[in-house]
């Protein structure tokens, strides 16, 4: 069965930093997704994104935050100078269409030192 | 309005016997709500969805309950298994908002 996968699984950066995500959608899937899940909290939707350009983003979205997909097949989240509240796992996923099921990478435990 | 209410927090049920999740929302657009299932260290994984022109699916087990009236719907583990403890969330979205909105999630032990 097709698969999201994300790497690295853990990435370890010291505050002010720059990191970046990344992830290989599944192949005929047209939306992406980024999902960030502080520990033991609920899941939060960070950006989607549809035909090369941000769909819908939320309030956490802001500035130090940005998506591409430079080839066919990445799907990367940067964050431009990490804070320590930046920590948690960040879940990318990608559906046919919007409005479909989402199907989710295994994550990346981000911690921020 | 955008909030998905999830409960219980935690649940605890003996082998064999049903597990019972409930969700809640307020956003009458919602068109489409899905549940994932979390194991520890993986992403959350789809395990049934639901239109509300519907008011029960079926899928082996697992049955999701929707109340369009009541704007509530719910999660039914028949015959609950150890492998089945994990973490569940209930989530929902609106054809015109491609984002999914999460319950806070149920971590579900099942004693053997």
């Amino acid at each position: 069965e097709p698969e999201v996968t994300q790497t690295p699984s853990h990435q370890v950066t010291q505050m002010g930093q720059e990191v970046i995500l990344r992830c290989v959608p599944i192949s005929n899937h047209l939306y992406f997704y980024w999902y960030r899940q502080i520990l033991g909290q609920k899941v939060e939707f960070l950006v989607s994104f549809y035909n090369n350009e941000i769909s819908e983003k939320s309030e956490i979205f802001d500035d130090q935050f940005s998506v591409e997909r430079p080839d066919g097949s990445n799907f990367t989240l940067k964050i431009r100078s990490t804070k320590l509240e930046d920590s948690a796992m960040y879940f990318c996923a990608s559906s046919d269409y919007s409005n479909q099921p989402q199907h989710f990478g295994d994550g990346t435990r981000l911690s921020i030192l | 309005q955008q909030q998905v209410k999830q409960s219980p927090q935690s649940l605890i049920v003996q082998k064999g016997g049903i597990s019972i999740i409930n969700c809640a929302y307020e956003n009458t657009a919602f068109d489409y709500f899905p549940w994932y299932q979390q194991f520890p260290g993986k992403g959350p994984a789809l395990l049934i969805a639901i239109r509300p022109d519907v008011s029960e699916k079926k899928e082996g087990r697992f049955t999701i309950s929707f109340n369009k009236s009541a704007k509530q719907f719910s999660l039914h583990i028949m015959d609950s298994q150890p492998g089945d403890s994990a973490t569940y969330f209930c989530a929902a979205a609106d054809r015109t908002l491609p984002k999914l909105i999460w319950g806070l999630g149920t971590s579900l032990a099942v004693n053997p």
